[in-house]
């Protein structure tokens, strides 16, 4: 059962338009949301992260929304840029203790045509 | 940021040998270090979370004496992939983190294993 889903698996967008990439979650008790940008045959870079406490993060182009009642957050890239081409992974994290593992969803592949 | 490095970036192995990929941190203390594989167009998928000086924590179904994983500085964490069968040819990634001082995982560039 896929606790994060990425239902999209790929986006293509308009150098200089908005791109926005969705994400859902099924476990409650996820208290901490980060986005990563991966290129092929490399490990993923992180992005921006967000609190459950907060539903807004920004941070230059890339902005997070957090929507806890529709378990939901998204990622806006604005304005977008050919660079912006990768796969973006959504990935969850469980309430502390002694695990801090991620749950990715499986990643949506973004394209931006210049 | 901070940076993780893993060596070797990619190897090529005969069925039945074993192969050891290292995974360092190379700016911080990292308590805890992950283990992910990816197969193609899939997500990673987490094997085991290694914290210093204890033993692996596996995910179900991943075989603990196949996948080595030893943790035994704040910088270092080895997973050994023991008598390599072509089916365990995939994209090796770690990942480091101190928690709770960082949430975030800092993910080094990958393995890429092909067993022959």
């Amino acid at each position: 059962d896929q606790q994060v889903k990425q239902n999209s698996p790929s986006l293509s967008v308009q150098e200089g338009r908005i791109s926005i990439l969705n994400c859902d979650y099924t476990n409650s008790m996820f208290d901490y949301f980060l986005w990563y940008k991966k290129y092929p045959a490399e490990g993923p870079t992180f992005l921006i992260s967000i609190s459950s406490i907060k539903d807004k993060n920004e941070d230059g182009r890339f902005t997070v929304f957090l929507n806890k009642s529709a378990k939901h957050l998204s990622l806006h890239i604005v304005p977008s840029q050919p660079g912006d081409s990768a796969v973006y992974f959504c990935a969850a994290r469980g309430l502390g203790g002694s695990n801090y593992k991620l749950t990715f969803g499986k990643g949506t592949l973004l394209t931006v045509n210049p | 940021g901070a940076v993780v490095s893993q060596h070797p970036s990619w190897v090529i192995c005969k069925s039945g040998t074993s192969v050891k990929i290292e995974c360092r941190s190379l700016d911080f203390q990292a308590t805890t270090m992950f283990w992910y594989r990816q197969f193609p167009k899939q997500s990673l998928m987490l094997m085991a979370t290694s914290n210093e000086g204890s033993k692996a924590t596996y995910e179900q179904g991943v075989e603990k004496d196949k996948f080595l994983i030893n943790h035994a500085s704040l910088t270092l964490s080895t997973l050994t992939v023991t008598s390599a069968h072509p089916e365990d040819s995939s994209f090796y990634i770690c990942s480091a983190t101190d928690p709770p001082a960082r949430n975030e995982q800092f993910f080094g560039p990958g393995t890429r294993l092909t067993v022959l």
